[in-house]
């Protein structure tokens, strides 16, 4: 089974820290994406990457930064967190070619910035 | 991606089948119909997704209309951990990321 493994499930953050949410896939997928969710808005796409050291804007990329030095790692970055970055972020991959490419999320990670 | 539209909630007896609607009518022929689903507090699972036959897994069935409209997830025997949020999502295959839409979708509650 694919696995995508985001490495905290629940973080409380203070305004103006820096916070680091981790992802690593185990399937050598190409694609990785850091989504958020919030009621009423659906998922919102950040950042997503199509390969190692490559990353490009999704949506609402403003506050936010990545990192792929490796190609199961993705890493998301608040730069300095804010308290309209409450959110329940997703981390996601898919494989890059063309058989459905389907895309598996994490399980999310639940960060309150207080 | 073409716009999907499902009911807001259905009901479903633990052991019975659970079919789950999703209309697509503006689906074009290079869309797939994914189906994911969403318990409380969780990341969104994949369960299945065709182009234009029906198809099964482990998890379900997905049955597509032969004008591609609509379609139909179903759940064979559904059990309480069957309860969560579906969402029917039609999308390019090899599109962009940021073309994943999920709606509203459907909470389905099942009762024991």
């Amino acid at each position: 089974d694919v696995k995508v493994t985001q490495s905290s499930r629940y973080l409380v953050k203070r305004t103006g820290e820096k916070v680091f949410l981790e992802c690593v896939q185990d399937m050598d997928h190409e694609n990785m994406f850091w989504y958020r969710q919030d009621p009423g808005l659906g998922l919102r796409l950040i950042y997503f990457s199509y390969d190692v050291k490559m990353k490009e804007k999704g949506d609402i990329p403003e506050g936010y930064s990545v990192s792929r030095e490796k190609k199961e790692r993705f890493s998301l970055i608040l730069e300095s967190a804010s308290t309209n970055q409450t959110s329940m972020y997703l981390c996601a991959s898919s494989s890059g070619d063309n058989s459905g490419n389907t895309i598996y999320f994490g399980e999310g990670s639940w960060l309150t910035v207080v | 991606d073409a716009k999907t539209t499902q009911p807001t909630s259905m009901d479903c007896a633990e052991g019975r089948a659970a079919n789950l609607p999703c209309n697509h009518s503006t689906i074009s022929g290079n869309e797939y119909v994914y189906w994911y689903r969403q318990i409380h507090s969780q990341g969104p699972q994949y369960i299945i997704h065709g182009l234009k036959n029906n198809e099964t897994n482990e998890m379900a069935s997905l049955i597509i209309t032969e004008d591609r409209k609509s379609s139909t997830l179903i759940l064979p025997h559904a059990t309480l951990r069957d309860t969560a949020v579906y969402y029917c999502i039609v999308r390019v295959v090899g599109g962009s990321a940021r073309q994943l839409t999920f709606g509203s979708g459907t909470q389905l509650t099942v009762l024991p």
